[in-house]
């Protein structure tokens, strides 16, 4: 394990369905990440939390709801998904969210599958 | 365009031999640039960390260097293992205006050893 954990580690739901991801890190980082993997594509960077407090938002969709009640948890709240949300969804965190050469500590994701 | 390629997409090697991993990218400003392993249904996990100053790193059997004139990155891998089977993924850090780092990925290179 490598400290940070997710749950759970495979999702099947409907469109109509209302889920929610958990993550939960144990290192005593300070930032907190959501990244949406895809077959052949690069890591897309979804969210971003820095001491609870959201900083970054990169255009993602209003069906994905993310949540930082306290700065071990992250959650991500899916409702209405479709079929291309279909992805390895990957939580991470550093040290800090500023400063150069931070090193992410990802979980084992959660692969999603939207019927 | 900040942008993080990766040859070859995939790669087939027998166990004991070596293999080398190559990485372009055009991110500017650069700040650091990271190789991570992936195994199948895990999470990223670091393997290297390297500045601007820095020619060679290595981690036991990786060797990862940087020219950053040419904005080249190699990851080289010395007498594979079984366990080497995963995907690499380079990833390059510029640092923002605002005190931050922004992360571009590489789609990564999946390489496969057989015995």
């Amino acid at each position: 394990e490598t400290g940070v954990t997710q749950t759970p580690r495979h999702l099947v739901m409907g469109m109509t369905n209302k889920k929610s991801l958990k993550c939960e890190q144990h290192l005593g980082h300070n930032a907190m990440y959501w990244y949406k993997q895809s077959a052949k594509k690069p890591l897309e960077l979804m969210f971003v939390y820095s001491l609870e407090e959201r900083v970054e938002n990169n255009s993602v969709p209003s069906r994905f709801s993310p949540e930082c009640p306290n700065s071990s948890h992250l959650f991500l709240h899916l409702h209405t998904l479709q079929p291309e949300d279909s992805a390895l969804y990957l939580c991470a965190s550093s040290q800090d969210e500023f400063g150069g050469a931070n090193v992410l500590t990802f979980g084992a994701g959660s692969r999603l599958t939207v019927l | 365009k900040n942008q993080v390629e990766q040859s070859p997409q995939s790669l087939i090697i027998l166990e004991g031999k070596n293999c080398t991993l190559q990485c372009n990218y055009t991110v500017s400003p650069f700040s650091n640039l990271r190789w991570y392993k992936q195994d199948t249904g895990r999470g990223p996990v670091s393997l290297t960390i390297m500045t601007f100053s820095e020619n060679t790193k290595s981690n036991g059997r990786y060797t990862a260097t940087l020219d950053a004139d040419t904005k080249q990155s190699s990851l080289h891998i010395t007498a594979s293992q079984l366990s080497d089977s995963a995907s690499y993924i380079c990833v390059v850090s510029r640092d923002t205006n605002f005190g931050n780092e922004k992360l571009t990925f590489g789609t990564g290179t999946r390489l496969t050893i057989i015995p």
